[in-house]
């Protein structure tokens, strides 16, 4: 069990636009800590996919933002295509845990 | 090119060991955290320990604490993750990943390595 809950999977058509949520508590994203988004392609690492809540490393298309608010976060696609079928994971960090980061679930984005 | 390659994975019995290297290249390797990241397959990741650009601070998940040990030699651009006491919970794919900062892991996580597979199994 995750400490963020995300969806295990949404779906749309081409072009659609989906969005994906990840819910944490007051120990996590609702205590202000900045929430990360990662693609993971199947067979592949994770790529990072959004950092510091809403910000998209060089080479990651517009089509991907993130937002933030209260305890959750969210990511959402817009202009869905074939190639964006993969596993999204959010990723905060938890005052309440030793160590470092805490990841969502995962969620699996299929593209009809 | 920012570059990370895992090494070290393998079959091991329950209560055996196992050391897992990290090789970087294509950045100043001791000016950044590392930590290291797993994923069970077919399942969801899972942050294991970290550690600063220095290596003076360390920090572990409650699942691994007192059983796995993380460590840098920043001459060598390698980082470890030294497993002892493996159990049938620790099997999973091990990530290598950089963090954009050097002092306390636990920012986001760019690049990752292709990771490397650990079995723990009789």
């Amino acid at each position: 069990q995750s400490v963020l809950t995300q969806p295990p999977s949404v779906s749309g058509a081409p072009g659609q636009r989906v969005t994906i949520s990840c819910t944490g508590s007051s120990s996590n994203i609702g205590a202000g800590y900045d929430v990360h988004w990662y693609q993971q392609l199947p067979g592949t690492a994770p790529k990072l996919l959004i950092y510091g809540n809403s910000n998209r490393p060089s080479g990651v298309p517009d089509r991907f933002s993130g937002s933030k608010s209260g305890t959750s976060a969210s990511l959402a696609i817009t202009g869905l295509q074939a190639e964006d079928e993969a596993d999204y994971y959010c990723h905060s960090y938890d005052s309440s845990l030793s160590g470092s980061g805490v990841f969502g679930g995962g969620t699996k984005l299929t593209v009809l | 090119e920012v570059q990370l390659l895992e090494s070290g994975g393998g079959l091991v019995q329950p209560g055996g060991s196992l050391r897992l290297s990290c090789a970087a290249s294509g950045f100043t390797f001791s000016s950044y955290a590392m930590s290291w990241v797993r994923q069970v397959p077919g399942k969801g990741l899972e942050w294991v320990s970290g550690i600063s650009g220095s290596g003076r601070t360390t920090y572990y998940a409650d699942s691994v604490k007192g059983r796995f040990s993380i460590s840098r030699d920043n001459s060598k651009n390698t980082l470890y993750l030294q497993m002892n006491s493996l159990r049938a919970e620790d099997a999973a794919v091990y990530y290598c990943a950089k963090d954009p900062y050097g002092g306390k892991p636990g920012n986001w996580f760019d690049p990752w390595g292709q990771g490397t597979l650990v079995t723990v199994s009789t």
